[in-house]
């Protein structure tokens, strides 16, 4: 069974600093992973996804790798901003037609 | 493209009352899911459809919860009765291919 594990699970960082979200997984036979954003409140955002034949993904400020060997992904976050204030959800996919496993998220405060 | 659509947006609902919660997927999207998201918690699926067919419920209380989804689109979740540690927002996705597309989910508070 699927277990997906994130550290911290709540962060605080002043504006501007450069941070970075780990997010561990037991099973390594994954199809890909995809990181999300969640603000209070609301839905899931899909902000990068990596296939299993993939190492990093960027979009802007934010960069996620993958060691699948290891069982790891970081999510990281450039030159960080209050804006990005919210929780960040780690989810792994098992197989084409699987459900998504999701860590516990970080939760992060970035004060101005 | 419109996103997944879910109502209501709340509710509230006491003790062993039944509840409905609706959800409609984007347009072509064959495969729906209901999660459970418990405050300070990630989602955890309850159930997974491919159209209208099951394939994942084995984290759905069957005593309780039941789903269903019309023609292949809509869906709809429903709890009867009502428990205190139902509450939760409950979380609706379609995919097509690789990504997601995750409802604004409905947050439910049992009293």
């Amino acid at each position: 069974k699927q277990e997906v594990t994130q550290i911290p699970a709540a962060l605080s960082v002043p504006e501007g600093e450069n941070l970075v979200l780990n997010c561990s997984f037991t099973d390594s036979a994954i199809y890909n992973l995809q990181w999300f954003r969640q603000d209070p409140g609301k839905g899931l955002t899909s902000l990068l996804l990596i296939q299993s034949s993939q190492r990093e993904q960027t979009s802007g400020r934010l960069n996620a790798s993958l060691d699948k060997s290891s069982g790891r992904s970081t999510l990281y976050i450039a030159a960080s901003q209050p804006g990005d204030s919210a929780t960040y959800l780690c989810a792994v996919r098992n197989n084409a037609g699987n459900m998504l496993t999701f860590g516990g998220g970080t939760r992060l405060m970035v004060k101005p | 493209e419109a996103g997944v659509a879910q109502s209501p947006r709340y509710k509230i609902i006491e003790k062993r009352q039944s509840v409905a919660f609706w959800c409609n997927p984007i347009s072509g999207h064959a495969t729906l899911y209901w999660y459970q998201q418990i405050l300070g918690q990630g989602p955890k699926l309850l159930i997974q459809f491919q159209n209208n067919g099951v394939v994942d419920d084995s984290q759905l209380p069957k005593d309780r919860f039941s789903a269903e989804r019309l023609k292949g689109v809509d869906s709809t979740l429903k709890i009867q009765p009502a428990k205190l540690e139902d509450s939760a927002v409950y979380l609706c996705a379609s995919s097509l291919n690789y990504g997601y597309t995750f409802g604004s989910g409905t947050r439910l508070t049992v009293v």
